[in-house]
């Protein structure tokens, strides 16, 4: 089975603050991807990366990066937090096997006051 | 053109009956179009999909109906039960940046 780890369930950051948002595969994926989740707009793709090192921005880059320095671990990063980042956070990889199915991690709820 | 719309917004169903939930996309080159369900505090996982190359999916309960004229897809729940409820997610997958653009979701509340 595949499975994908969120470092943490729930996250709550003050404005200003730079946050680091963890996810770890345990197999040897090539593809990784970022999403927001806000009522009402559903998934949103906010970076991906198809292999270490590499990272191609998604639809709502701006306010993140990521960090992919080992295949089983891709991080994004809000460098300065704001107010309407507070979203639900899911981490998502895709199997060379079967490229037309993503996997979710369990999600990081992340609150900015 | 990369949206894609879901209706309704939130649906209640008595168990046994049946839960339909819509989505319209205009990119006419998606090329597979796949549902999400999503529990409470879990992330989402792949339910069906289709290709538009065939009209009707079927999985146990669960029926996808694609038209590709009108560029519309459905999913159909026959005999709704509680544990079916979920938040429902329609997606869609162009065949040149392979990566998916969702629906804003469905929330489906079986009554038991």
């Amino acid at each position: 089975d595949v499975k994908v780890t969120q470092s943490s369930r729930y996250l709550v950051k003050r404005t200003g603050e730079k946050v680091f948002l963890e996810c770890v595969q345990d197999m040897d994926h090539e593809n990784m991807f970022w999403y927001r989740q806000d009522p009402g707009l559903g998934l949103r793709l906010i970076y991906f990366s198809y292999d270490v090192k590499m990272k191609e921005k998604g639809d709502i880059p701006e306010g993140y990066s990521v960090s992919r320095e080992k295949k089983e671990r891709f991080s994004l990063i809000l460098e300065s937090a704001s107010t309407n980042q507070t979203s639900m956070y899911l981490c998502a990889i895709r199997t060379s096997e079967n490229y037309n199915e993503q996997f979710f991690g369990p999600g990081t709820r992340l609150t900015v006051l | 053109q990369q949206q894609v719309k879901q209706s309704p917004q939130s649906l209640i169903v008595q168990k046994g009956g049946i839960s339909i939930i819509n989505c319209a996309y205009e990119n006419t080159a998606f090329d597979y179009f796949p549902w999400y369900q999503q529990f409470p505090g879990k992330g989402p996982a792949l339910l069906i999909a289709i290709r538009p190359d065939v009209s009707e999916k079927k999985e146990g309960r669960f029926t996808i109906s694609f038209n590709k004229s009108a560029k519309q897809f459905s999913l159909h729940i026959m005999d709704s039960q509680p544990g079916d409820s979920a938040t429902y997610f329609c997606a869609a997958r162009d065949n040149y940046g392979q990566n998916f653009v969702f629906g804003p979701g469905t929330r489906l509340s079986v009554l038991p």
